[in-house]
């Protein structure tokens, strides 16, 4: 089991219309979590984060989590093709390991 | 806030020889900082954890001595490849955590190298 399992996609909606990534996590001691956009041939950029169970918010996008099922997920608004991209999801890793764990992230083409 | 840079942002160099990248958190000091790997299409692969003034933290199968790592000061770390052949072509990441801050790493535009 990988530790951060994100389904690779594509994902495809039409513009306009709301995006849903999903997130798994194995490290139930993980407490920190993120999401990070990555655009072809670019680094990763912070999108959010979020420590607690529930939502948060950030103009078009809405960060979910559940520590008790180990999900995180990420909810894009009013979709443009500029969202066009690869999300990762990272997680901290417990036991003082000071590093993020990857997800392989997924590819969301919104299209016209 | 939270400006991170590398430099080269792309090089290109022959078989054999050794090329150095620099990164650099422009408004802000990095206790930490960490370098990764990613080749086309592929995720993300942490090489290796670089603190202030200690030794860095290399992942499994990450050979120290062909990849050196310098962090010198809070705001510079250096990962040297050394005698770089083809295979070690790709994309390389630098990230960056705020000194006194949360897990969160801000990334720096990546250095693609290529082996010729």
């Amino acid at each position: 089991q990988k530790e951060v399992e994100q389904n690779s996609g594509p994902l495809s909606v039409p513009e306009g219309a709301i995006a849903s990534l999903n997130c798994t996590y194995s490290d139930r001691g993980s407490q920190s979590f993120f999401w990070y956009r990555q655009y072809s041939g670019k680094s990763p950029e912070l999108i959010m984060s979020i420590y607690s169970n529930g939502d948060k918010e950030d103009g078009r996008f809405t960060a979910q989590l559940n520590k008790a099922s180990q999900y995180v997920s990420l909810l894009i608004r009013d979709s443009q093709p500029s969202d066009s991209a690869t999300y990762l999801c990272a997680v901290n890793k417990s036991g003082g390991y000071n590093k993020l764990i990857f997800g392989a992230g997924t590819r969301l083409a919104v299209h016209p | 806030g939270a400006v991170v840079s590398q430099h080269p942002s792309r090089v290109i160099c022959k078989s054999g020889t050794s090329v150095k990248i620099e990164c650099r958190s422009l408004d802000f000091q990095a206790t930490t900082m960490f370098w990764y790997r990613q080749f086309p299409k592929q995720s993300l692969m942490l090489m290796a954890t670089s603190n202030e003034g200690s030794k860095a933290t290399y992942e499994q199968g990450v050979e120290k001595d062909k990849f050196l790592i310098n962090h010198a000061s809070l705001t510079l770390s250096t990962l040297t490849v050394t005698s770089a052949h083809p295979e070690d072509s790709s994309f390389y990441i630098c990230s960056a955590k705020v000194r006194g801050g949360t897990d969160t790493q801000y990334f720096g535009p990546g250095t693609r190298l290529t082996v010729l």
